[in-house]
């Protein structure tokens, strides 16, 4: 247990689907974190908030809607998605973001599958 | 970020210390060394980390060389708990963590 939920484990959606990733950190951390971890890829960082805003975007497609309403929760919002976009989807979270010093911590992840 | 080398794979004997070594020859002044596990289908979990003293917790060892060309792990006595593969991670001042391949540790009986 790290401290990290989130919440679904799994999440099966169609195409056509709506979906929301939740996560929460119950470490009082002030920076959360996006990664998607596909088959046979190594880990991806998707997105990083540093207390409430977003400081890095990597190029990730408009169909993946990040939200940080407070520096405990983070969700990512799912839409019109493609088969590709099945991966482990986790959510880290550290004390701040940026300087080199600052492990992360991670979530279990949810195993999406578009179908 | 400073890239990293690992063995693909390594064997250990349950109740032995498993010593997983790595490269990271271009590693500048600033960067630090991480070490992470990943156990089967679950989020990576943090080890340890330095820069450039060896460091010791709970969970393992970091020795980090003089000269930080390179660095090992070691888990004092593994358990078959510890298998998993193990990322070591070169990061400065940057939020990512650039994951390679890794080293997948099987501890045996």
């Amino acid at each position: 247990e790290t401290g990290v939920t989130q919440t679904p484990r799994h999440l099966v959606m169609g195409m056509t689907n709506k979906k929301s990733l939740k996560c929460e950190q119950h470490l009082g951390h002030n920076a959360m974190y996006w990664y998607k971890q596909s088959a046979k890829k190594p880990l991806e960082l998707m997105f990083v908030y540093n207390f409430k805003e977003q400081t890095e975007n990597n190029s990730v497609p408009s169909r993946f809607s990040p939200e940080c309403p407070n520096s405990s929760h983070l969700f990512l919002h799912l839409h019109t998605l493609q088969p590709e976009d099945s991966a482990l989807y986790l959510c880290a979270s550290s004390p701040a973001a940026g300087g080199p010093s600052n492990e992360q911590y991670f979530g279990p992840g949810t195993r999406l599958t578009v179908t | 970020d400073a890239k990293t080398t690992q063995p693909p794979s390594m064997d250990c004997a349950e109740g032995r210390a498993a010593n997983l070594p790595c490269n990271h020859s271009t590693i500048s002044g600033n960067e630090y060394v991480y070490w992470y596990r990943q156990i089967h289908s679950q989020g990576p979990q943090y080890i340890i980390h330095g820069l450039k003293n060896n460091e010791t917790n709970e969970m393992a060892s970091l020795i980090i060389t003089e000269d930080r060309k390179s660095s090992t792990l070691i888990l004092p006595h593994a358990t078959l708990r510890d298998t998993a593969v193990y990322y070591c991670i070169v990061r400065g001042n940057t939020d990512k963590l650039i994951f390679g391949t890794g080293t997948r540790l099987q501890v045996f009986p």
